[in-house]
């Protein structure tokens, strides 16, 4: 099973500020890589897959970079409605496995 | 519009058994495969299981594999997800979310969930 591990765990940013939130795969998953958030009491959205390209209706502060092991999402000017939690999620290999999540916080 | 609608959930103790629906609509149900994910209270997602589009693939999470089972009726635009031997573990909101587009596995429509809770 493929490890996914996020991090960090919580992070703090002020509204207007950039984010940037890390995944990474214990062994590759290629570019087979999506981002999610998850608001209290909603389930995920969907934000990027194949680890770069923005799900319909995302805004284009989302961007998602990397392959390999290594996975980045950026939030370039952090919105009221960005701050959730982000999980990130491999599907290169079965079983399908998501990381723990990332708690973006205000600052 | 696609709507996922899942049901069944509820308190059940255990060892017991409990049988959750999904309903379909809005697309052409039929043509998609089709997931189980869950989230403990508190926790994050788990992936659990996976039903192509005529049923001939399916795959379980180590975790539920030989207790629960995935099945669809495609007349019925419907997803279902028999539980057994439930234990304290498996409390949890479960989510179906079907793909993107076909043959991809990553989840751009999810329901809202169902609560399951095992407890005696």
């Amino acid at each position: 099973e493929i490890v996914m591990t996020q991090s960090p765990a919580t992070l703090s940013v002020s509204p207007g500020e950039r984010a940037t939130l890390s995944c990474r795969a214990s062994q590759s998953v290629s570019a087979n890589l999506a981002w999610y958030h998850q608001k209290p009491g909603q389930a995920p959205r969907l934000l990027i897959y194949g680890a770069s390209t923005r799900a319909t209706g995302i805004p284009a502060r989302f961007s998602g970079s990397g392959s390999g092991t290594e996975f980045t999402l950026t939030i370039s000017s952090l919105q009221s409605e960005d701050f959730a939690v982000y999980y990130c999620q491999q599907y290169n290999n079965w079983p399908i496995t998501f990381g723990q999540g990332t708690r973006l916080e205000i600052k | 519009e696609v709507q996922l609608v899942e049901s069944g959930g509820g308190l059940v103790q255990p060892g017991g058994s409990l049988r959750l629906s999904c309903a379909a609509s809005g697309f052409t149900f039929s043509s998609y495969e089709m997931n189980w994910v869950r989230q403990a209270p508190g926790k994050g997602l788990e992936w659990v299981s996976y039903i192509s589009s005529t049923s001939s693939t399916i795959y379980y999470a180590d975790s539920v594999k030989g207790r629960f089972t995935i099945s669809r009726d495609n007349a019925k635009n419907s997803l279902y997800l028999q539980m057994n031997s439930l234990r304290a573990e498996d409390t949890a909101v479960y989510y179906c979310a079907r793909p993107i587009l076909t043959g991809y596995l990553h989840f751009d429509y999810w329901g809202q969930g169902t609560l399951v809770t095992v407890s005696s």
